[in-house]
């Protein structure tokens, strides 16, 4: 099956600076690579995604790339603000099937 | 939309008992995902269903465990007898699913579980 390696696992940053979290991926049929965001007590949220046809994808301040030769894609945060600080999890699947997350990485942003 | 709903949002009780955990997935998406989520072992994937029949339970721990989906708008998951353990916040996710080629999951707030 698949397996989804993410790094760092903690992460600090000062205020306005960039944040880069990377993950890897096993399964060459893997396709779409979610992004998603846990505050602290609150349930994950999809912030930004990508599929295997693209190989970046901006939001204003986020960004994912993706390297499928490699297999890996990689999470950019610009201009990091304080309510950026929260747990990321990448994760790799391929078309309707399940999700396979990395272990997460937990993001301060110190004002 | 009302997103994915599910109750109780927290439940305390004691080993032995029995547990059950509730889901209401977004109307219309195909597909249903039960996660635990701990510390120390992360987001894990318990079972999931497509057009209400079960896919993959391979991450059910063990038989104490049950999931089901009698119809499109709920689902289930039943812990008989709980243990402390089995502590931890479960989340229900649903996506669209195969038939539209959307497979971005949606997860609901989840049941903060303690078993004493």
């Amino acid at each position: 099956g698949e397996n989804v390696e993410q790094h760092p696992s903690t992460l600090s940053v000062q205020e306005g600076d960039s944040a880069v979290i990377k993950c890897t991926y096993s399964d060459s049929a893997s396709n779409y690579f979610p992004w998603y965001k846990q505050e602290l007590g609150k349930r994950p949220q999809l912030i930004i995604d990508i599929r295997s046809n693209v190989g970046e994808k901006k939001d204003q301040r986020i960004a994912v790339t993706l390297n499928k030769t490699a297999k890996h894609f990689s999470l950019h945060i610009t201009e990091t603000q304080p309510e950026d600080s929260a747990v990321y999890f990448c994760a790799a699947s391929h078309t309707g099937n399940q999700f396979y997350f990395g272990t997460g990485t937990s993001l301060t942003v110190i004002p | 939309d009302a997103g994915v709903i599910q109750s109780p949002r927290h439940e305390v009780t004691e080993m032995g008992q029995e547990v059950t955990l509730r889901c209401k997935p977004i109307s219309g998406h195909n597909s249903l995902f039960w996660y635990r989520q701990t510390m120390m072992r992360g987001l894990e994937l318990l079972i999931y269903f497509n057009n209400n029949v079960p896919i993959d339970d391979s991450g059910m721990p063990e038989d104490r465990f049950s999931a089901k989906m009698p119809n499109a708008s709920f689902s289930t998951l039943k812990i008989q007898p709980s243990e402390p353990r089995d502590s931890a916040v479960y989340f229900c996710a649903s996506s669209p699913g195969l038939a539209r080629e959307e497979d971005t999951q949606y997860f609901g707030p989840g049941t903060r579980l303690t078993v004493l």
